[in-house]
């Protein structure tokens, strides 16, 4: 079974620190993404990656950055947190780009910023 | 813009009854379709998934309906059981990488 870990359920942070939310998957995955959820928006897509040392912003890049240095691990960095960005955090890996392969979610991180 | 809608954000349907999730898209360069489910505090997992080459696809009490002249579809559970209770995204895909989600509709199976 594919599997994806995020490093924290919950965290609370303060405003203006730099926050970083981890990501692993199991399963050799090449793409990787990081997407928030909100009440009444959904799920939205913050940044992906396909391969390792590669990005691309999503839909609401703004006030994130990412890092994939290992294949496995994706990194979502919040530079200087801001309230705006509580928010529940997911993660997800696929395989390949064949539209039918399933995008696999881990646990989320539900982060806040006081 | 969203190109993947989920007008309802509710629906609540008695146990043994039918339960329909509508979805709608505005993307016609979409080639699969897929539904999540989610509980509070769990990462969303894969439901059923239609490729836009069909209009009908099935798995146990799950069925999914494509009409893509109407760029709609729906997501059919029969009979719906209290553990279906949860969030229903819809998402689409454009032979890439990065699913579109709709906003998600938040279903409720009463006893």
């Amino acid at each position: 079974d594919v599997k994806v870990t995020q490093s924290s359920r919950y965290l609370v942070k303060r405003t203006g620190e730099k926050v970083f939310l981890e990501c692993v998957q199991d399963m050799d995955h090449e793409n990787m993404f990081w997407y928030r959820q909100d009440p009444g928006l959904g799920l939205r897509l913050i940044y992906f990656s396909y391969d390792v040392k590669m990005k691309e912003k999503g839909d609401i890049p703004e006030g994130y950055s990412v890092s994939r240095e290992k294949k496995e691990r994706f990194s979502l960095i919040l530079e200087s947190a801001s309230t705006n960005q509580t928010s529940m955090y997911l993660c997800a890996s696929k395989t390949g780009t064949a539209s039918y392969n399933e995008q696999f979610f881990g646990p989320g991180t539900r982060l806040t910023v006081l | 813009d969203q190109q993947v809608k989920q007008n309802s954000p509710s629906l609540s349907v008695q146990e043994g009854r039918i339960s329909i999730l509508n979805c709608d898209y505005t993307n016609s360069m979409f080639d699969y379709f897929l539904w999540y489910k989610k509980y509070p505090a769990e990462g969303p997992t894969f439901l059923i998934s239609i490729s836009s080459i069909k209009d009908k696809n099935e798995d146990g009490r799950f069925t999914v309906f494509l009409n893509k002249s109407a760029k709609h579809l729906s997501l059919h559970i029969v009979p719906s059981q209290p553990g279906d209770s949860a969030v229903y995204f819809c998402a689409a895909i454009n032979s890439g990488y990065a699913l579109n989600f709709g906003k998600g509709t938040s279903l409720l199976v009463t006893p």
